[in-house]
């Protein structure tokens, strides 16, 4: 099994100032790496698919990078509504495997 | 605009049988290269993958729970459901089902998720 490492646990910034957050996968996943965020009684929300393909009225804020083992999602400048929590999540064909990272929460 | 509803039982008792389903509006489970996945959400562990469905039938399991499931679909209805066989305290969990959309590799669109407490 695959597993995503993210880090850190926790990142406690202010509104306007920039977040990166880091997953590491224990081998490659090529670009096959998405992001959601999520916050408290809500379902996931994709943000990133592809490692850097914003999903359907994503803002440009979010932007994601990264391939093989190492991936980022920055948010350019923190608005109030982006404190939550957000996984990356891996899938491989061959064979197949989903999973996903712990989490980062993201605080105010 | 596809919307997903996860309805069952709330409350199960140890070694029975958990049996969700996922009613999906807005849209056909029969489209193209889509597939339907359930997904479980634990202080715990996080989120775990459970396995996925595809109109046709075939399916694909988390190798961790394979021996207890069973996921099946009803185009004629529209919906899909888990059968987890079995079930212990360790199975309770928020449940979701989600689609991942033919051609990517991520879930796009996800139901509001449903409590199962053993």
């Amino acid at each position: 099994e695959i597993v995503l490492t993210q880090s850190p646990a926790t990142l406690s910034l202010s509104p306007g100032e920039r977040a990166t957050l880091s997953c590491r996968a224990s081998q490659s996943v090529s670009s096959y790496l998405a992001w959601y965020q999520q916050k408290p009684g809500q379902a996931p929300r994709l943000l990133i698919y592809d490692a850097s393909n914003r999903a359907t009225a994503i803002p440009a804020r979010f932007s994601g990078s990264g391939s093989g083992t190492d991936f980022t999602l920055t948010i350019s400048s923190l608005e109030p509504e982006d404190f939550a929590v957000y996984y990356c999540q891996q899938r491989t064909n061959w064979p197949l495997s989903i999973t996903f990272g712990q989490g980062t929460r993201l605080e105010i | 605009q596809v919307q997903l509803q996860e309805s069952g039982p709330g409350l199960v008792k140890p070694s029975q049988t958990l049996s969700l389903t996922c009613s999906v509006s807005g849209g056909s489970i029969s489209s193209g290269n889509d597939d339907w996945s359930w997904i479980r959400q634990t202080p715990g562990k996080g989120l775990e993958w459970i396995g996925y469905i595809h109109y046709s039938g075939s399916t694909y399991y988390n190798p961790s729970l394979k021996s207890r499931l069973t996921i099946l679909v009803d185009t004629s209805k529209n919906e899909f459901s888990l059968k987890l066989y079995s079930v212990t305290a360790a199975d309770t969990a928020v449940y979701f089902c989600a689609r991942r959309e033919g051609g990517f590799d991520a879930f796009d669109i996800w139901g509001q998720g449903t409590m199962v407490t053993v």
